[in-house]
């Protein structure tokens, strides 16, 4: 099983709907998760933190975070053109603040 | 952008031949990864550090080693480079333990 878990998409939604991206977890212990946004040729950059259950929001973007079930998510609404990249989910597991990664969701908003 | 550096930033090298990433931070952070990454991949962790020679391997550590003999600075060598290593290779520093971490640029190598 693998540590960080995301549906590869690609995810398609139409200019100004909401975008929902998943992930799961293995490890119970796991504290501290995030989404990155990577457009294509460049390097990932952060986007959400989030850290306790329920859900956090930063301007279009909500993370939410469900421990018990293991699951982290991200919402994006009035999705953009500007929107269309790959997330990726990662979660600090383990000892010495290890960061995992998940293989990420392609996402397309289309005019 | 956090002050991240990696060199070089392209690379063309043969089989067989020993490979160093250097990746230099100027903001004295603690901690310290190195991730390679490749289509249907995502990011794959192939060392970290937790502080001056202080380090862990990842998912995907054979054929890498690193060294961090000061907080600036984490090395990664391949010690004799494979077609299979080819990749992006990025670099990446976080301050504090459980926190968010910021991305190098990314050097691209190439082994033929």
């Amino acid at each position: 099983q693998k540590e960080v878990e995301q549906n590869s998409g690609p995810l398609s939604v139409p200019e100004g709907a909401i975008a929902s991206l998943n992930c799961t977890y293995s490890d119970r212990v796991s504290q501290s998760f995030f989404w990155y946004r990577q457009y294509s040729g460049k390097s990932p950059e952060l986007i959400m933190s989030i850290y306790s259950n329920g859900d956090k929001e930063d301007g279009r973007f909500t993370a939410q975070l469900n421990k018990a079930s293991q699951y982290v998510s991200l919402l994006i609404r009035d999705s953009q053109p500007s929107d269309s990249a790959t997330y990726l989910c990662a979660v600090i597991t383990g000892g010495g603040n290890k960061l995992t990664f998940g293989t990420g969701t392609q996402l397309k908003v289309e005019l | 952008d956090a002050g991240i550096t990696q060199s070089p930033r392209h690379k063309v090298t043969e089989t067989g031949t020993p490979v160093t990433l250097r990746c230099h931070q100027t903001e004295n952070h603690r901690y310290m990864y190195w991730y390679r990454q490749d289509p249907g991949h995502g990011l794959r962790l192939i060392h970290y550090s937790y502080g001056v020679k202080d380090t862990d391997k990842g998912e995907v550590s054979d054929g890498y080693s690193v060294s961090r003999s000061k907080t600036e600075d984490f090395l990664l060598t391949l010690e004799s480079a494979t077609s299979s290593q080819t990749s992006v290779y990025f670099c990446a520093i976080s301050g504090y333990e459980n926190t968010e971490a910021f991305f190098g640029q990314g050097t691209r190598l190439t082994v033929v």
